[in-house]
């Protein structure tokens, strides 16, 4: 298993802002992930983030938006750039552990854009 | 396309129910399909993961049964209690390398 804190647990932001996400893992793992949770949604993939490399974009999702950071196998963060109202969501860390391809979520960021 | 979805999307039962959660997906060939829970304004807990090969798995109150046949996947909860109560999703991946696909949940209130 493993265990996945998320910094800052939530904010509320002003419109035209950025906020950065910080997610920290308990062991090494190779893959880490971002969701996005709309209110009253499930989740939607935004990106894979890759150690060492760009991450991988879903569609609709473009890094100047949501650029993710991942220097090392326990640690990555988003930015939410230039934010507007419709950005308002959980965002969701989560990590997959080698083996069973079992995933592991932190506990999220709830942001509100005002 | 997979395409994952829960029925009901709702769900409301008195303390100490047997309750039946119910996911359904398009493409039945699936690698894995995992149950989680989610708490409001919560992440998401694992609750069981179902491998391909497997046809069910049990933890505690929990069991999963998985019929790839049918594309359906079960979860049962025995003698339910109102610390259920929260938002259940199924979520399937295809293959090892690919996205996990999940479904929109199906909230459970357990009525003390």
């Amino acid at each position: 298993s493993a265990v996945i804190s998320q910094k800052p647990s939530r904010d509320i932001c002003q419109r035209g802002t950025s906020l950065t996400i910080q997610c920290q893992v308990d062991s090494q793992v190779t893959m880490m992930f971002w969701y996005r949770q709309q209110p009253g949604q499930s989740l939607t993939l935004i990106a894979t983030a890759n150690q060492g490399s760009e991450a991988t974009y879903e569609s609709g999702f473009v890094i100047d938006k949501f650029p993710i950071s991942r220097p090392n196998l326990t640690f990555s963060t988003l930015t939410v750039s230039n934010m507007s109202p419709e950005d308002s969501s959980i965002y969701l860390c989560s990590v997959e552990v080698a083996g069973d391809y079992e995933q592991y979520f932190g506990p999220g960021t709830r942001l509100t854009v005002t | 396309k997979q395409e994952v979805t829960q029925i009901p999307a709702a769900l409301s039962v008195p303390e100490g129910e047997n309750l039946v959660l119910n996911c359904s997906f398009t493409d039945s060939a699936i690698y894995n399909l995992q149950w989680f829970r989610q708490d409001p304004g919560k992440g998401l807990t694992s609750l069981l993961l179902i491998q391909s090969s497997q046809r069910e798995q049990t933890s505690g109150r929990l069991n999963a049964s998985l019929d790839k046949s049918s594309g359906r996947s079960t979860l049962y909860i025995a003698a339910s209690q109102p610390g259920d109560s929260a938002t259940y999703l199924c979520a399937v991946r295809l293959t090892s390398y690919d996205k996990v696909i999940f479904g929109p949940g199906t909230s459970l209130s357990v009525i003390p």
